[in-house]
C-alpha cells in the first residue's frame, strides 16, 4: 500500500525556522497537504495543494514541493506552534488517501 | 459556516458492528466536488484514512479494511453513515468525519468534526 514518510520529531528554538519533510512516490503527481493537531483537538488544515494557505492560517506557515518530497516550513516558530503535524496525499490513481506517520514539533 | 458532527456509541463489544453518523451543514453533498470522509486515530497514534463518499455517490475505501467498511449518504438529512463490521479492541480510536473538496477545490480535508471516541471492549 502507498505510504508517506515523515520524521518522527523536529525540535527548534522560538524564532527559528522549522522544516518538516514528507516523502512519497506519488507526490510528483498528487498534491500534498499539511495538518496541525494539538492535544485533544481535531486536526486543522494549514497547507493545501502543496503550498496554498487557507484563510486564517498565519503567514509563517508555508509549503513547497520538489520531486517526491513536500515540505512544511514554519518561519519564526512560536510556542503555540508546538503540535503534531501530518502530511496527506492521494495515491497515484486518486482513489485512496493516506497520511504520513506524523511529526511532533517541539519548541525548545 | 461549514460544520460536521459525529455521533454514535462510545462503547462497542468485540465482533459487533460499529455505526457512526456524520451530520453536516453549510454545504451539499450533491454539489460537484463535495465529498465526506472518515478518518480514525488510535490513542497516541497517527491518523488513518478509512473511507470517502463523493457527490456522485462514488465510494472509496482503505484497501486494508475495505471488506469491513461501508459508507453511504442521506441527502435529505445531510448525513453520511459509516459502518465497520467485526470490531476488535485494536479498532479503539477517535473517529473523525471531514469534508473533502476535489476537482478544482482544495483537494484537502478542509473542515473536520470534533471526533468521537469509540472503545472496543467486552
Amino acid at each position: 500500500s502507498y505510504e508517506l514518510t515523515q520524521p518522527p520529531s523536529v525540535s527548534v528554538s522560538p524564532g527559528q525556522t522549522a522544516r518538516i519533510t514528507c516523502s512519497g512516490d506519488a507526490l510528483p503527481k498528487q498534491y500534498g497537504c499539511w495538518y496541525q493537531q494539538k492535544p485533544g483537538q481535531a486536526p486543522v488544515l494549514v497547507i493545501y495543494k502543496d503550498s496554498e494557505r487557507p484563510s486564517g492560517i498565519p503567514e509563517r506557515f508555508s509549503g513547497s514541493s520538489s520531486g517526491t518530497t513536500v515540505t512544511l516550513t514554519i518561519s519564526g516558530v512560536q510556542a503555540e506552534d508546538e503540535a503534531d503535524y501530518y502530511c496527506h496525499s492521494a495515491d497515484s490513481s486518486a482513489t485512496s488517501w493516506v497520511f504520513g506517520g506524523g511529526t511532533k514539533l517541539t519548541v525548545l | 459556516q461549514v460544520t460536521l458532527r459525529e455521533s454514535g456509541p462510545a462503547l462497542v463489544r468485540p465482533t459487533q458492528t460499529l455505526t457512526l453518523t456524520c451530520s453536516f451543514s453549510g454545504f451539499s453533498l450533491i454539489t460537484s466536488g463535495m465529498c465526506v470522509t472518515w478518518i480514525r486515530q488510535p490513542p497516541g497514534k497517527a491518523l488513518e484514512w478509512l473511507a470517502l463518499i463523493d457527490w456522485d455517490d462514488d465510494k472509496y475505501y482503505s484497501a486494508s479494511l475495505k471488506t469491513r467498511l461501508t459508507i453511504s449518504k442521506d441527502i435529505s438529512k445531510n448525513q453520511v453513515v459509516f459502518t465497520m463490521t467485526n470490531m476488535d479492541p485494536v479498532d479503539t480510536a477517535t473517529y473523525y468525519c471531514a469534508r473533502f473538496t476535489k476537482g478544482g477545490g482544495l483537494d484537502a480535508f478542509d473542515i473536520w468534526g470534533q471526533g468521537t471516541m469509540v472503545t472496543v471492549s467486552s
